[in-house]
């Protein structure tokens, strides 16, 4: 089955600057990557995604990445604010299953 | 937020007792999932469906039930076979069972053990 791996598990950067977190998957019939945000005690929510045809995408200070021939994808935060300070995994998407990276803890010092 | 509701908020199992998570959508999803978080850890997919009247094994799928009868509910029910069922619990449904598409997670039921 699929394998997706992240890093770093945490991450601590200061407010205005960017933040990047990177994940690997091992089936390349992986075809779509969603990330998450989940914030203490609550749900995770999805905040940006890809598709294997797309090779970058962004949404204001978030950007996602994609390098199908190497198996990896990113997360890019730019500017950031104490509110991004959460967890944040990353997914693949393998026939409808979703494999999800153990997570990344960002924490936003203002 | 709405959209994906389970219960209860709080769950406490007793040892040898069986325990029914409830999980319901009304987003018209067809895919439901049941995934299971321990503490600073990420999400093992437990059980899935793709159709009312089908559900596949997950990763971790050992002391688990569950069923689709109707296409807005999908119940996990913990058996006492699950040894360590301390967990935070999370439903979600995605719009197709094609794929592409992200999930939408319920607010998560949180098991405790007496």
């Amino acid at each position: 089955g699929e394998n997706v791996e992240q890093h770093p598990s945490t991450l601590s950067v200061q407010e205005g600057d960017s933040a990047v977190i990177k994940c690997t998957y091992s089936d390349s019939a992986s075809n779509y990557f969603p990330w998450y945000k989940q914030e203490l005690g609550k749900r995770p929510q999805l905040i940006i995604d890809i598709r294997s045809n797309v090779g970058e995408k962004k949404d204001q200070r978030i950007a996602v990445t994609l390098n199908k021939t190497a198996k990896h994808f990113s997360l890019h935060i730019t500017e950031t604010q104490p509110e991004d300070s959460a967890v944040y995994f990353c997914a693949a998407d393998n026939f409808n299953k979703f494999y999800f990276g153990s997570g990344t803890k960002l924490n936003v010092k203002p | 937020d709405g959209g994906i509701t389970q219960s209860p908020k709080y769950l406490f199992r007793k040892e040898g007792q069986n325990v029914t998570l409830s999980c319901e959508q009304n987003l018209n999803h067809d895919a439901m999932y049941w995934y299971r978080q321990d503490p600073g850890q990420g999400l093992r997919l437990i059980y899935y469906s793709q159709i009312v009247n089908d559900f596949q094994k997950g990763d971790i799928a050992e002391g688990y039930s569950v069923s689709r009868e109707k296409k807005e509910s999908f119940p996990l029910t913990v058996t006492s076979a699950q040894k360590n069922p301390t967990a935070f619990y999370l439903c979600a449904s995605s719009p197709t069972s094609g794929g592409g598409h992200g999930q939408y997670f319920g607010p998560g039921t949180r098991l405790l053990v007496l």
